[in-house]
């Protein structure tokens, strides 16, 4: 079962420009944690946002929680060429015990 | 260093050859976890543990094995290979406390079976 999916699948925008991603789940969860790929590589993560907050900041990164709307959105500002990767969300939810469930991941290709 | 380390990187074998990809971390995480990865599929959960000699099945359970007799280690063994399991492979672990855990997740194994 699928729990997250992302929003778009892919993104194409110029270096400088904001991205903005956004995960749709299906149950209620505890955290939500957005994952950044490098093509091929292993996922390395991000940012997690616990299901009692609605926003969040790491440096160019900020993450939204709506757990009314069952989604999330990661804003990338200012983005650079190395942001170039694919972003996955992933949930752990509280009906499917304790576990980490992936979307399909959003492709973002930062042009310089 | 902390890290998840997957053997071997790269495989190419042919159906029905037993293999086993091995998984370690170094971090004494509870959680590990098996993923693979399709184009357009995302990472889609083959087995996970939640400790020793605890293991739950993922979304795609099915020509895999895995076993955790140890913290450490929590390989994925393939009994009988297919070419539908040709796919890129990730190993993960995670110090879980209640979901508040972030996944460290390995270097992926790419398996082509032929």
């Amino acid at each position: 079962s699928q729990q997250g999916e992302e929003d778009p699948q892919a993104l194409s925008i110029q270096e400088g420009e904001n991205a903005t991603m956004n995960c749709s789940y299906k149950t209620s969860i505890n955290n939500l944690q957005w994952y950044r790929q490098n093509s091929g590589r292993g996922l390395v993560h991000l940012i997690l946002i616990r299901s009692n907050e609605r926003e969040k900041h790491s440096g160019r990164l900020r993450v939204t929680l709506d757990t009314s709307k069952k989604s999330s959105s990661l804003l990338i500002t200012a983005s650079r060429a190395a942001d170039t990767a694919s972003y996955f969300c992933a949930t752990d939810g509280l009906d499917y015990g304790q576990n980490f469930v992936f979307g399909p991941g959003t492709r973002l290709s930062v042009l310089p | 260093e902390a890290q998840v380390t997957q053997n071997p990187r790269y495989l190419i074998t042919v159906t029905g050859k037993k293999l086993t990809v091995t998984c370690s971390q170094n971090m004494n995480h509870e959680y590990m976890s098996w993923y693979r990865q399709d184009p357009g599929l995302g990472l889609r959960q083959i087995y996970y543990s939640m400790n020793v000699e605890v293991t739950d099945k993922g979304d795609v359970p099915e020509g895999y094995k895995v076993s955790r007799k140890e913290k450490r280690n929590f390989p994925l063994i393939l009994e009988s290979p297919s070419p539908n399991q040709t796919s890129l492979y990730f190993c993960a672990s995670s110090l879980w406390t209640g979901g508040t855990g972030e996944l460290f997740f390995g270097e992926g194994s790419r398996l082509t079976v032929l």
